[in-house]
This record gives structure tokens, C-alpha cells and sequence, in this order.
């Protein structure tokens, strides 16, 4: 079956401008995870969903980042306002919820902000 | 709170070497997982430690989980062009499915 897809693969946008990032996970997973890359660096946590479970937040860097997951499938991750130091990869990870649960990445959206 | 940690954050290795990088935790891990991202590429799982003090081996790489589950290595022998990436271990938070990760390896190999 299909991995987990992102889109877009690349995205160039100006500083201030709202950008929106969808992950589509592996049918079936529950779980779906965000993480940031900078270049060279290691992987930051952002949110996590879990079913119908209230999302973990705990990992956004600002009130200016948000995210959905829409009938437990699709996520949306949106950077409202975005600044230059929001130029990353951004991954997206499905897992099945048992205690096994390794993550399957998608391929990343690059974010550059100019 | 719990945290995941990895050292040397950066590896360089001649080909043909072996090398070790390790994973520590503050707290005991139900498993802890392995991924490698090439680079330009994106994590990819490479193999899940369950039991205490279990090894298991993927040709080349020898993952090893430790007897308090608190840590594991990795260790590559004969290494090859094809290993360079950033390794990364990776634990679930207690009572949680979230996975804490470490900051990673990165390995270089010198022809």
C-alpha cells in the first residue's frame, strides 16, 4: 500500500504570508505526528494525534502554528505569519497505536521563508 | 522529564572501520527504536528493541538494548560508503505512545 504522503514537497513564501502543510498517513494508522528539521539538526517534536484523543500541543513553537486532523486521516499543519526562522523540513508520521508503534515518515515539505 | 540522548553527535569513520554510537535514557524505555535518515532523505525504521538486554543484527549492524532498558547501542562493523546518515534512537514517553528521539549521530565515512 501507499506511505505516507506529503504536500507540497517544496514551499517558498514570503515572511508574513500563511502557509498550510498536509500530510495524508497510512491508512489505518491512528496516530499521526509533526515534527520540524532545521538544516543539520535533529528532529522536534511539534503534535501528535491520537484518534479522537485531544491532540498533543505541547511541542508548537508558537501561538502562530496550528493543526488538524480532519476524520481521523488527513492533517493540515498551518504557520500563520511566517518568519524566516520557520524555514525548515517539515515531517509527517503515522504510526498504528500499539506498543510496537514504530513511525513511518513521509518524504518532508521544505519550508523557506523569505 | 524523560528525555532520549545520543552520543557522538557526529561520527567520522574510515571505510573498513567499525564504530559504536549509543543511546541513553533517563527513564526505562517499554522499547526503544532505531531510525537512519540518508541525507536529503527522511527517517527511515530500521529495527525495535523489546526485551532486556536484547541483540539483534541486521547484516552489517549490531543493535543491542540494554539489561535496565535505559540504553542501547548501535554498533556498524566493516563501515561502508552506504552507511553515512544520521542515525537516530528513539523512545516512547511513559504512559504515552509519543516517541521522544534523540538528537542523532551523524556519520561520515572517509574513502
Amino acid at each position: 500500500g501507499a506511505g505516507v504522503s506529503q504536500s507540497p514537497s517544496n514551499k517558498v513564501t514570503e515572511k508574513g504570508k500563511d502557509v498550510e502543510l498536509r500530510c495524508d498517513p497510512i491508512s489505518g494508522h491512528t496516530a499521526l505526528y509533526w515534527y520540524r528539521q532545521s538544516l543539520g539538526q535533529g528532529l522536534e517534536f511539534l503534535i501528535y494525534f491520537q484518534g479522537n484523543s485531544a491532540p498533543d500541543k505541547s511541542g508548537l513553537p508558537s501561538d502562530r502554528f496550528s493543526a488538524e486532523r480532519t476524520g481521523g486521516s488527513v492533517s493540515t499543519l498551518t504557520i500563520q505569519r511566517t518568519q524566516q526562522e520557520d524555514s525548515a523540513v517539515y515531517l509527517c508520521a503515522s504510526s498504528v497505536r500499539r506498543q510496537h508503534n514504530e513511525q513511518f515518515f513521509g518524504p518532508g515539505t521544505r519550508l523557506t521563508v523569505l | 522529564g524523560q528525555q532520549v540522548m545520543q552520543i557522538p553527535q557526529y561520527q567520522h569513520v574510515q571505510e573498513g572501520e567499525d564504530f559504536t554510537t549509543y543511546c541513553n535514557s533517563s527513564t526505562t524505555l517499554s522499547n526503544i527504536q532505531w531510525y537512519k535518515q540518508r541525507p536529503g532523505g527522511h527517517p527511515v525504521f530500521l529495527i525495535q528493541l523489546v526485551k532486556s538486554g536484547e541483540v539483534k543484527k541486521q547484516k552489517r549492524l549490531t543493535f543491542q538494548f540494554g539489561e535496565a532498558k535505559k540504553n542501547s547501542s548501535l554498533h556498524i562493523t566493516a563501515t561502508q560508503t552506504t552507511d553515512v546518515g544520521t542515525y537516530f534512537c528513539a523512545g516512547p514517553l511513559s504512559n504515552d505512545y509519543k516517541l521522544s528521539f534523540g538528537a542523532g549521530t551523524t556519520v561520515t565515512v572517509r574513502a
